[in-house]
């Protein structure tokens, strides 16, 4: 197993510039979530879903945008890029029900200038 | 809605001290608690969970008990190692498993 992999690794982008943050799991999780990891202040849940076709929203999700076409795939847009976004994003996924714990991916490292 | 606390440090122990990293909860019904580790430059890696009341979860030395009657999942090991250094992270999940809630982290830097 791969588990999630996310890709790219590393990415700088110019103001208003979109792109899309890849994530994919081959564990056959039906939940998936994408964090945002800034200094001093932990991680914050951006989007997650509950399977293919079903989204929602967390703590910060304004400019992302997600879609789940798939359970393997769980892409994470950025509509216009703001030097905000400037941070660490993860990818977690976990099976559904409260005992299971998230794995996470390696994380994209995002700068906005 | 469920929180939790944790000592944000940053902790700075010399090897082979004692660590413990307090963590407190506040959720409704009968959460499972969890410490994830965060090595420089990677993502977060299970390190120890509990389900249950009075379980204690351990993994590499770590350990923790989960206390229902202080709300309380504090990380101990007895003897740090240099590669112990790294960001420890307390998360509960709720009853219904939609809710994945992390602490802010604490940052453990172990000195030769």
């Amino acid at each position: 197993n791969a588990g999630v992999t996310q890709t790219p690794k590393f990415q700088v982008l110019k103001t208003g510039q979109s792109m899309t943050l890849q994530c994919a799991q081959d564990m056959n999780h039906e939940y998936m979530s994408w964090y945002r990891q800034d200094p001093g202040m932990g991680l914050r849940l951006i989007h997650y879903s509950v399977g293919a076709g079903i989204t929602d929203q967390g703590e910060v999700p304004n400019g992302y945008n997600v879609s789940r076409s798939t359970t393997e795939d769980f892409p994470l847009r950025l509509l216009s890029a703001a030097p905000s976004q400037t941070s660490v994003y993860f990818c977690a996924s976990r099976s559904q029900g409260w005992a299971y714990e998230q794995y996470f991916g390696p994380g994209t490292r995002l700068t906005v200038t | 809605g469920n929180s939790v606390t944790q000592m944000e440090g940053p902790v700075t122990l010399s090897e082979e001290a004692f660590l413990t990293i307090n963590c407190t909860y506040t959720a409704t019904g009968y959460p499972s608690l969890f410490w994830y580790v965060q090595y420089p430059g990677e993502g977060l890696q299970l390190l120890l969970k509990a389900t249950k009341a009075d379980d204690k979860g351990s993994n590499k030395g770590f350990e923790a008990t989960y206390r229902k009657e202080t709300t309380s999942f504090h990380l101990e090991k007895g003897s740090v190692q240099v590669s112990d250094s790294a960001v420890y992270f307390c998360a509960l999940s709720d009853n219904y498993g939609q809710n994945f809630v992390f602490g802010p982290g604490t940052r453990l830097s172990v000195l030769p």
